[in-house]
């Protein structure tokens, strides 16, 4: 089983609507939380941390239960721009990270 | 500032040859990481650098070697490549000390090596 698993997606979403990615995590030890989205053949960046309170960023929710042990992500009214895979990471030691779940916004 | 930089941005390698992959980072971070990427694996440790002159191993460092020449640079090395080397390879750098990992990581363009 792997230590971070994802829906590799793809999700097709018209612009507007509301997305959802779920994350979940094999290590009940882990610490740190964060999503991290990828351009196609570019590098991963920093979208937001995930706090154990829920925490957002614009029209970016992120949510963390650890009793579940999953992490989510919420994009509310999707934009062209917002096509990238979204990486899960978890951290105890060392950073591990999802395969990640492409979406796509058409408009 | 240029953040973190990698050179080459591509490679092709026969089996058995060697080749160095350089990073650099410009923010003054102490720690510096080496991942790879392969289809639906998501990107995976491969070696990391806690500070100048301190390297270790990740979840995957086997064909690899490292070098933290200083504060600013951290090189990878595959002595004698063999095909399942052929990824994307991604340096990092973070202002995690140690083992502390609760930083951003700011990753460099990568570098897709492909060994045949």
């Amino acid at each position: 089983r792997k230590e971070v698993e994802q829906d590799p997606g793809p999700f097709n979403v018209p612009e507007g609507a509301t997305v959802a990615f779920n994350c979940t995590y094999s290590n009940s030890a882990s610490q740190s939380f964060f999503w991290y989205r990828q351009d196609c053949r570019k590098e991963p960046k920093l979208l937001m941390s995930v706090y154990s309170s829920g925490n957002e960023d614009g029209r970016f929710t992120a949510q963390l239960n650890r009793a579940s042990q999953y992490i989510s992500l919420l994009i509310r009214d999707s934009k062209l721009s917002d096509s990238a895979t979204y990486l899960c990471v978890v951290s105890k030691n060392d950073m591990r990270f999802g395969a990640g779940t492409r979406l796509t916004v058409k408009p | 500032n240029a953040g973190v930089t990698q050179t080459p941005k591509f490679q092709v390698l026969k089996t058995g040859q060697s080749m160095t992959l350089q990073c650099a980072q410009d923010m003054n971070h102490n720690s510096m990481y080496w991942y790879r990427q392969d289809p639906g694996m998501g990107l995976r440790l491969i070696y990391y650098s806690a500070s100048e002159g301190t390297t270790d191993k990740g979840e995957v460092p086997n064909g690899y070697n490292v070098s933290r020449l200083n504060k600013r640079e951290f090189s990878l090395r595959l002595e004698s490549a063999a095909p399942s080397q052929t990824s994307v390879y991604f340096c990092a750098s973070s202002e995690a000390k140690g083992q502390e990992v609760y930083n951003e990581q700011f990753f460099g363009p990568g570098t897709r090596l492909t060994v045949l």
